[in-house]
C-alpha cells in the first residue's frame, strides 16, 4: 500500500531564510503525480505546487521549487526567501489512479 | 476568496441534533468531497460525489450521509452526533474524480484539489 512520511511535525525559519520541508513515499507504481498543499491557520487548505513522475525536471512556483529523487521516492519542498505569510501547515500528498494520500504534515513558524 | 464555498463556518450542535454543512463550487467541477479533519492531522476522505456517483468511506459512521441535490452543490446532513466527531469538515472540488478506496475513474490523474474555508463543528 502507498504511504507518505512526513517527518518533521514542526520547523521553524528565519524570515528571508530558505527552508526545506522532506517528504517521503513508498510506492510501486511508476507513473504518478505529488502535491504540497499548504493551509494557513484558520484559512482554506490551497496548492502550493505538483509534479508529474513521469517528468524528471523539477517543478517550480515562484519562491517555490521541489527536489523530486524518484528512485529515493523522496519529494521535498523548498521555500526561498521565506515571508510571514508562508507560516502554514504543509501537506505532501500522492495520487495514483484516483487515489489521493496525505501525508501528516509539517508545521511551518516564521521567525520575524 | 474562495472558489468553494462552505456554510456555515461555525456549527455547534447536541447530539441530538439534525443539521446541515453546505457546500457549493462554480468552476464546473465533477467531482466535490468531503473531508474530515482533526486538529493538527491531515484530512480524511469521507465522501466522493462524482459522475453522478457517490463513493463512500466504508469507515464513515451513517449518522453523517451526503447529498447532491445537482453537480455545484454537495450537502453532508448530520444526525445524532458524538463529540468525537467535533472537527474541521472540509469541502473540496476538482475537474475529475479522485477515489480513494480504488475503482479509476477515467481521469488521467493530477486532480488537483479546490478546498473551501471549512466548516468548524462542535457537537456538546
Amino acid at each position: 500500500a502507498q504511504t507518505v512520511t512526513q517527518s518533521q511535525p514542526e520547523m521553524s525559519v528565519q524570515e528571508a531564510e530558505t527552508v526545506t520541508l522532506s517528504c517521503t513515499y513508498d510506492t510501486s507504481e511508476s507513473d504518478y503525480y505529488l502535491f504540497w498543499y499548504k493551509q494557513p491557520p484558520s484559512r482554506q487548505m490551497i496548492l502550493v505546487i505538483r509534479q508529474e513522475a513521469y517528468k524528471q525536471q523539477n517543478a517550480t512556483e515562484n519562491r517555490f521549487s521541489v527536489n523530486f529523487q524518484k528512485a529515493a521516492k523522496s519529494f521535498s519542498l523548498k521555500i526561498s526567501d521565506s515571508q510571514l505569510g508562508d507560516a502554514a501547515m504543509y501537506f505532501c500528498a500522492y495520487d495514483r489512479d484516483d487515489k489521493i494520500i496525505f501525508g501528516k504534515g509539517t508545521r511551518l513558524h516564521i521567525l520575524p | 476568496d474562495t472558489e468553494v464555498t462552505q456554510t456555515p463556518k461555525h456549527l455547534v450542535m447536541g447530539m441530538t441534533n439534525k443539521k446541515s454543512l453546505k457546500c457549493e463550487q462554480h468552476m464546473g467541477h465533477r467531482a466535490m468531497y468531503w473531508y474530515k479533519q482533526k486538529a493538527k492531522k491531515p484530512p480524511e476522505l469521507m465522501f466522493v460525489y462524482s459522475y453522478e456517483k457517490l463513493s463512500i468511506n466504508e469507515s464513515v459512521p451513517s449518522r453523517f450521509s451526503p447529498e447532491c441535490p445537482n453537480s455545484s452543490l454537495l450537502n453532508l446532513h448530520l444526525h445524532a452526533l458524538q463529540p468525537e466527531d467535533s472537527a474541521l469538515y472540509l469541502c473540496a472540488s476538482s475537474q475529475d474524480a479522485a477515489l480513494p478506496w480504488g475503482g479509476a475513474s477515467g481521469s488521467s490523474g493530477a486532480n488537483v484539489l479546490t478546498f473551501g474555508a471549512g466548516s468548524r463543528l462542535t457537537v456538546l
